[in-house]
């Protein structure tokens, strides 16, 4: 158990449904990252927050939106959803922000959109 | 950006053999290598990273060699069990910029057969 925690496991919706999945990082982590797995793309980068602000941006589709609250937590919101947006999406956390920062995944939540 | 090749796709051992599994990055500025495990519909666990100021790291049956220089680095496995049969990634992250974004390469199936 790596102590970070995601609901929910599982999600299964209609195309052009709006979800949110959820994420609490290791206790004392101040950056929350997410990644996006699916069959023929792998581990994509999404997204990386530090302290509440958004520190730097993969291959997020506009369609997708994140934040992080004040107790550290965060969201991702996937909104207008696609058939290939059916994934794993996992969410990280690390103490720091910079480069060499250990992270560690969460559990994942899959996405299933039908 | 940072692009990570890894090789092979897949790798099939029989027990108690060696495993290497190799990777090369495009930005020479990288300076973190993580290698995570992934068994099937769980989440990416690090076994092993590496920062830039080291050549090799060891950790018992694992270890991980950096080449700066040719900008590749190689996980081994010896004594190779059964239980270590999962995907393996490799990555890296982009260049120190107040972030820290892990580029993934697209992972090796290993097999380890009794």
């Amino acid at each position: 158990d790596s102590g970070v925690t995601q609901t929910p496991k599982h999600l299964i919706t209609a195309t052009g449904q709006r979800v949110t999945l959820r994420c609490s990082p290791r206790s004392g982590d101040l950056s929350v990252y997410w990644y996006q797995q699916s069959l023929d793309q792998g581990l994509q980068f999404l997204i990386q927050y530090y302290n509440g602000e958004e520190r730097a941006k993969g291959n997020i589709l506009e369609r997708f939106s994140a934040q992080q609250f004040p107790d550290l937590h965060s969201e991702l919101n996937l909104s207008s959803l696609e058939l290939g947006d059916s994934a794993l999406y996992f969410c990280a956390s690390s103490p720091g922000s910079g480069g060499t920062d250990t992270q560690y995944f969460g559990p994942g939540t899959r996405l299933t959109v039908l | 950006g940072e692009n990570v090749e890894q090789h092979p796709s897949t790798l099939s051992v029989q027990e108690g053999d060696s495993a290497v599994i190799k990777c090369t990055y495009s930005d020479s500025a990288s300076n973190y290598f993580p290698w995570y495990k992934q068994e099937l519909g769980k989440r990416p666990q690090l076994i092993i990273d590496i920062r830039s100021n080291v050549g090799e790291k060891k950790d018992q049956r694992i270890a991980v060699t950096l080449n700066k220089t040719a900008k590749h680095f190689s996980l081994h496995i010896t004594e190779t069990q059964p239980e270590d049969s999962a995907v393996y990634f490799c990555a890296a992250s982009e260049p120190p910029g107040g972030y820290n974004k892990l580029i993934f390469g697209a992972g090796t199936r290993l097999a380890v057969h009794p």
